[in-house]
């Protein structure tokens, strides 16, 4: 049962233009949502998270949107680099109590075109 | 540099054979965990620790051994590698939940190809 989905495997976009990444997720527990990028032969690097009491998160060029009510968050990347072209994964972190466990969407490969 | 440190960085090897991908990070961190990543299924967690000599089971753990003797190290063994095991697998760590949720630190990778 795939809690974080991520349901569109490849997205392009032309360089200046808006990047919008889209997950949704099933578990009302994750308190914390994430998004990494990953380029091939290296691991994945933390993006922007944002606490499930907020609804909106920036950092510079990235922002993350949550919708609660529909267990939705976007990240959008304005304007949208061709050093953009990743893949990107959706993350939802659920506090155990001893831990923060972390379950990752499929992830969606970015392509930025000049 | 703070990172994460994983090796090999390519395995194959062949059914049956014992072997160990080995994990390192100089963060002082106490979270640690591995991953696999396969095509079309993310990345999944395989084991987790939370300090030195408490370790979980994660998402998928059948078939993987981990052990965490130092709070640096966290190796992950493959007692007897199957073909299904072949995958990209990725170590991680982060320091303990405190405030905003900062994220994980990943290592590169290991490929293993198990034949």
């Amino acid at each position: 049962d795939q809690q974080v989905k991520q349901n569109s495997p490849s997205l392009s976009v032309q360089e200046g233009r808006i990047s919008i990444l889209n997950c949704d997720y099933t578990n009302s527990m994750f308190d914390y949502f994430l998004w990494y990028k990953k380029y091939p032969a290296e691991g994945p690097t933390f993006l922007i998270s944002i606490s499930s009491i907020k609804d909106k998160n920036e950092d510079g060029r990235f922002t993350v949107f949550l919708n609660k009510s529909a267990k939705h968050l976007s990240l959008h990347i304005v304007p949208s680099q061709p050093g953009d072209s990743a893949v990107y994964f959706c993350a939802a972190s659920e506090y155990t109590g001893t831990a923060s466990k972390l379950t990752f969407g499929t992830g969606t490969r970015l392509q930025v075109t000049l | 540099e703070a990172q994460v440190t994983q090796n090999p960085r390519y395995l194959i090897t062949v059914t049956g054979k014992k072997l160990t991908v080995t994990c390192s990070q100089n963060m002082n961190h106490e979270y640690m965990s591995w991953y696999r990543q396969d095509p079309g299924l993310g990345l999944r967690q395989i084991y987790y620790s939370m300090n030195v000599e408490v370790t979980d089971k994660g998402d998928v753990p059948e078939g993987y051994k981990v052990s965490r003797k130092e709070k640096r190290n966290f190796p992950l063994i493959l007692e007897s590698p199957s073909p299904n095991q072949t995958s990209l697998y990725f170590c991680a760590s982060s320091p303990p939940r405190q405030g905003p949720m900062a994220g994980y630190t990943f290592g590169s990778g290991t490929r293993l190809t198990v034949v």
